[in-house]
Formats: C-alpha cells, structure tokens, sequence
C-alpha cells in the first residue's frame, strides 16, 4: 500500500546547528506534504506545507522543499534552538487521505 | 479558534469490552480521521470519513469500526477491546474537497487495555 518513508528516527544538533529531516512517499498522486510538530503530551500541529505544484517553501527559520521527480521532501530547520526539540512528522495527502511518516525526534543540544 | 475535541483524555478499559472514542469538530469541516500513535511507528490510520454516513478504511482497520451520523461527530469503537490496541489515539479534521489541506488534531485519548 502507499507509504512514507521517513529518516532520520532520532537527530541530535548542537544549538544553532542546522537539521534536516527527509521523507519519500511511495504513491504519485500525492499532492500536499505538510510537516507537524508534535511537543511532549501535545497534539501534532502544522508547522509548513508545500503544493506539488512548488519546489520550495520557506518560513523564517523553516523551509520544505520538494522533487516530486524523485518522491522526495525535505524539513530544513537553520539556526535551531532549543524549543525546536520535538518529534516532526512529514506526510503525504492525496484526496481524502493524509500517509504519516514514522517520525524524527530531534534534540537540540544546549 | 479551531476545536477539536476528544471526550477522554485517559481510558481504562478491559478486554473484551466494547469501547466507544468520540471525537467532535467545531469548523464544519467534511473530512474526519482516526490516527493511532505508537512509539516508532508514527501515526497510523485507521479510518477516515469524508462526509456524514461515508468512510473508509485506513491501513489498519482490524478489530475497529466507526461511526459519522452527523458532520461533527466522529465515533471510534473498539468491538472488543485487546491488550494489543493499547495505544495513543488521535482524531483529526481537515475542511475537505480533493484539494487536502492542514489537518487539525485533537489533544488524543491515551487508552490502556488490561
């Protein structure tokens, strides 16, 4: 069936270090690709999206860009602090369907 | 401010026990998923709805089933409840059409099975 890939599980960068997050999803007809932050014992919550119509997206210190050639999207937090420590999920939308990756759970090393 | 809302926080339940998970949007939103969330396998769906009285199944609907009877109101309910659906569910709403867009979660229902 459709599926996210999602690398790396678990990142840890030193404070003001970038980090990169990848994903690849399986079925082409996938058209949305939002990124969620998701705080200990809260509830995920969108953080920046990409259309398969753009290749890059940027948000202050956030960017998302995409190949849809190659399956293939990325979450690029530059300068991170230590409130960016969380778990990220990527995910893939097509129709009514929303295909979650397995999660990065990033730490940002003070 | 969007809402969605989960009628438990924490759920004991015990097996074999047929268990019912409300969820309710306040945006009117068409779209309406339920997610469980175990550690290292990220957020899994189980069903979804994309208008009242339709669903469909997700990647792991066994031993679950829903129910949409009216627009807001989304119902998870375990049949009989196993120790192996012990988990951290989430119901989530989108506004709906083909064009998908943010998906906003509720606070989730951390549910043991004993």
């Amino acid at each position: 069936g459709e599926n996210v890939e999602q690398h790396p599980s678990t990142l840890s960068v030193q404070e003001g270090d970038s980090a990169v997050i990848k994903c690849t999803y399986s079925d082409s007809a996938s058209n949305y690709f939002p990124w969620y932050k998701q705080e200990l014992g809260k509830r995920p919550q969108l953080i920046i999206d990409i259309r398969s119509n753009v290749g890059e997206k940027k948000d202050q210190r956030i960017a998302v860009t995409l190949n849809k050639t190659a399956k293939h999207f990325s979450l690029h937090i530059t300068e991170t602090q230590p409130e960016d420590s969380a778990v990220y999920f990527c995910a893939a939308s097509w129709a009514y369907k929303y295909i979650f990756g397995t999660g990065t759970r990033l730490k940002v090393l003070a | 401010d969007v809402k969605v809302t989960q009628s438990s926080r924490y759920l004991v339940k015990r097996t074999g026990e047929k268990v019912f998970l409300e969820c309710v949007q306040d945006m009117d939103h068409e779209n309406m998923f339920w997610y469980r969330q175990d550690p290292g396998l990220g957020l899994r769906l189980i069903y979804f709805s994309y208008d009242v009285k339709m669903k469909e199944k997700g990647d792991i609907p066994e031993g679950y089933s829903v129910s949409r009877e009216k627009k807001e109101r989304f119902s998870l309910i375990l049949e009989s409840a196993s120790t192996n659906q012990t988990s951290m569910y989430l119901c989530a709403s989108s506004l709906g059409g083909r064009m998908n867009t943010e998906a906003f979660f509720g606070q989730g229902t951390r549910l043991t099975v004993v």
